[in-house]
């Protein structure tokens, strides 16, 4: 168990639909990442917040969007669902310091949410 | 662009031979290279890391190598057992001196042991 929490594990849904998946980091753990896992692209980088604020932007479509809230536990937003976004989404977290820090700080993944979209 | 290579996509073993996985990456600035095992229907756990001032890394049956003039890092794991059986992906990562240390992933490796 990695310390991180993800829910839901499994999400059905229809196109068009929108849903939010839930990413609680280790605790601690300032930084959360979002990746996309799908057959044909792997395990991709969507975005990183750290301590509330959005760090970097990786593949992530426009019709995706995420926040890190106060308490740190981070939302991803999926809108106008297509059939091509069904995926597992995975969260990881770390205990990145700031950009001045020289310490690497290994990411830690969640169990991962499964998107089937039909 | 940044891209991380990983070879073979499959690779089959008897119980007590070893294993290599080989991964390139192209991002020069790359300093942090983990490799994580992923079971079927749970997250990429992380098992071994080797930072850039640092050639090789082991523990105990794993061990990972660097060489940073060819771009090249391999992970190796001897003695293999029937639950060494996963997805291995190799990633990619710059130091935290950037603004972000995202992970590029390899596109993995399917390991089975056959008892």
């Amino acid at each position: 168990d990695s310390g991180v929490t993800q829910t839901p594990k499994h999400l059905i849904t229809a196109t068009g639909q929108r849903v939010t998946l839930r990413c609680s980091p280790r605790s601690g753990d300032l930084s959360v990442y979002w990746y996309q896992q799908s057959l044909d692209q792997g395990l991709q980088f969507l975005i990183q917040y750290y301590n509330g604020e959005e760090r970097a932007k990786g593949n992530i479509l426009e019709r995706f969007s995420a926040q890190q809230f106060p308490d740190l536990h981070s939302e991803l937003n999926l809108s106008s669902l297509e059939l091509g976004d069904s995926a597992l989404y995975f969260c990881a977290s770390s205990r990145r310091g700031s950009g001045g820090s020289t310490v690497y700080n290994e990411q830690f993944f969640g169990p991962g949410t499964r998107l089937t979209v039909l | 662009g940044e891209n991380v290579e990983q070879h073979p996509s499959t690779l089959s073993v008897q119980e007590g031979d070893s294993a290599v996985i080989k991964c390139t990456y192209s991002d020069s600035a790359s300093n942090y290279f983990p490799w994580y095992k992923q079971e079927l229907g749970k997250g990429p756990q992380l098992i071994i890391d080797i930072r850039s001032n640092v050639g090789e890394k082991k523990d105990q049956r794993i061990a990972v190598t660097l060489n940073k003039t060819a771009k090249h890092f391999s992970l190796h794991i001897t003695e293999t057992q029937p639950e060494d059986s996963a997805v291995y992906f190799c990633a990619a990562s710059r130091t935290l001196s950037y603004n972000t240390d995202k992970l590029i992933f390899g596109t993995g490796t399917r390991l089975q042991v056959f008892p």
